[in-house]
C-alpha cells in the first residue's frame, strides 16, 4: 500500500509570502495528523483530524496557521503570511483509528528567508 | 505538564550494543513510543511499550519502568544503516497527540 504523501518535499518562499504544504494520508485512514520540527527542537504537534473534522487544533502557533481536510481525504497546511520562525519540518501522519501506530511521510522541509 | 528526556548525541562502533535511554514525566500515561529517524526520511515505528518490563523485537529491545519514568532502547549487533536519530514519545494528556523528546542521534563506525 502507498504510503504518506507529502507534497513538495521542499519549499524556500520570501518572508511574507504565502505557501500551501499538502499531505495524502493513507488510503481510509480518518485519523490525520500535522506536525512540525523547527531547527534544533523536537517534534510538535499541530493538529489532529478525524475525517474532515478538527479534534485538536491546540498545537497551531498563530493564526497565520490554517489547515483544510476537505472530503476527509487529503489535507493542505497553509501559511500566510509565512514569517522567518516558521522554517522547519513539517510532518504529517496518518492512522486507521484513534490509535498511535501512525505512519508518517517524509516531511516538507520549508524554508524563509 | 509533559517532559522527555534523552541523550542528544552517542556513537557506537558496528557490533557492538548502545542504550539509548528516556525519562519522561506525565499526567496520567498511556504507552511510550520509540521512533527511528534516518535523515530526511520519515519517522518509523519500532517499539511501543505500556507494561513495564523488556520486550525484544529482532535486534531491537525496549524497557519500560513505569514507576521510574523511564525507558531505554536497546539495539545489538549494531549496523551501519542504523546510524539515524531516535526519538521517544508519549501520548498528551488529552491522548490526541504524541509529545517527542528532540531525539538521539546514533552514529555508528566501522
Amino acid at each position: 500500500e502507498a504510503g504518506v504523501t507529502q507534497f513538495p518535499s521542499h519549499s524556500v518562499i520570501e518572508k511574507g509570502q504565502t505557501v500551501t504544504l499538502r499531505c495524502d494520508p493513507i488510503s481510509g485512514h480518518d485519523n490525520l495528523y500535522w506536525y512540525r520540527r523547527v531547527m534544533g527542537k523536537e517534534i510538535k504537534f499541530l493538529l489532529h483530524f478525524v475525517k474532515e473534522s478538527k479534534q485538536d487544533e491546540s498545537g497551531m502557533p498563530n493564526n497565520r496557521f490554517l489547515a483544510e481536510r476537505t472530503g476527509g481525504t487529503y489535507s493542505t497546511l497553509k501559511v500566510q503570511p509565512a514569517e522567518l520562525e516558521d522554517s522547519g519540518v513539517y510532518f504529517c501522519a496518518s492512522s486507521p483509528g484513534h490509535s498511535y501506530g501512525y505512519t508518517f511521510g517524509s516531511g516538507t522541509r520549508l524554508t524563509v528567508v | 505538564g509533559q517532559n522527555i528526556d534523552q541523550p542528544t548525541e552517542m556513537t557506537a562502533t558496528e557490533g557492538a550494543i548502545v542504550q539509548i535511554n528516556c525519562t519522561y514525566q506525565t499526567s496520567g500515561f498511556n504507552g511510550l513510543f520509540w521512533y527511528q529517524q534516518h535523515a530526511g526520511e520519515a519517522p518509523t515505528f519500532l517499539s511501543y511499550n505500556v507494561l513495564d518490563g523488556l520486550e525484544e523485537k529482532g535486534r531491537f529491545s525496549s524497557f519500560l519502568s513505569r514507576s521510574k519514568g523511564y525507558s531505554y532502547l536497546l539495539l545489538k549487533e549494531l549496523q551501519m544503516k542504523d546510524s539515524a536519530s531516535y526519538l521517544c514519545a508519549v501520548p498528551n494528556q488529552a491522548g490526541t497527540a504524541l509529545i517527542f523528546g528532540k531525539g538521539t542521534t546514533l552514529s555508528v563506525s566501522s
